[in-house]
């Protein structure tokens, strides 16, 4: 049990369309990262949120966004959904800004139409 | 850029002690770290080096060598519930990025 959830756990969109998934992360996680994992593939690092400031970001358009609230959760919300988009989504909570461990959530696997 | 190099599939039996490496490209290097992740599951933290040397976690090391960007995980007593994919991943720090950065995976199979 790493203290994260994420909701919903699965999700079928069209492209063209927008969508929020959700992560609640344990008490002392000041920080979370969001990642996206494609089918056999490693998770890429989409973005970090540091005390609800976006404190990092790695190579994706800005149609992905994202906010952390001041209970240890976050969303990711992507727009203009397009079928690349399809992959597992992964929020992974961590203490600090030295990351060196992070505690990831079950994922929300998302299929784009 | 930042890459990372670990072998896509290692197979070994029951008992046995397998190595996977993992070698990168990265600037702003801070420590290495390894991921677990089973089938439909989520990465699971193994380990993390900042420094060089072994570190040692019951049946799991691993090994990192700052000087020629290469580490290792080391899982000795093989077990058939250890097949999964392990993911190395570089903790860069540089200005305005503070993320892992994984590698592709490495699967493992464990035969009986």
């Amino acid at each position: 049990e790493t203290g994260v959830t994420q909701s919903p756990t699965h999700l079928i969109k069209t492209r063209g369309q927008q969508v929020t998934l959700r992560c609640s992360s344990q008490s002392g996680h000041n920080t979370v990262s969001w990642y996206q994992q494609a089918l056999g593939q490693g998770p890429q690092f989409i973005f970090q949120y540091y005390r609800e400031e976006e404190n990092g970001r790695g190579n994706f358009p800005p149609r992905f966004s994202g906010l952390q609230f001041p209970n240890y959760s976050s969303e990711l919300n992507v727009n203009a959904l397009e079928l690349d988009d399809s992959a597992l989504y992964l929020c992974a909570g961590s203490s600090g800004r030295a990351q060196d461990t992070q505690y990831f959530g079950p994922g929300t696997r998302l299929t784009v139409l | 850029g930042q890459s990372l190099e670990q072998p896509s599939e290692v197979t070994a039996v029951e008992g046995a002690i397998v190595q996977i490496n993992c070698t990168y490209q990265t600037s702003g290097f801070y420590g290495l770290s390894w991921y677990q992740q089973h089938d439909g599951g989520a990465p699971t933290f193994l380990s993390y080096n900042a420094l060089d040397g072994l570190e040692e976690t019951g049946r799991f090391s691993s090994f990192l060598s700052r000087s020629d960007s290469y580490g290792y995980l080391l899982l000795q007593e093989l077990q058939m519930k250890d097949s999964a994919s392990y993911f190395c991943a570089v903790l860069n720090m540089d200005t305005g990025r503070r993320a892992l950065t994984f590698g592709s995976g490495t699967r493992l199979q464990v035969q009986p």
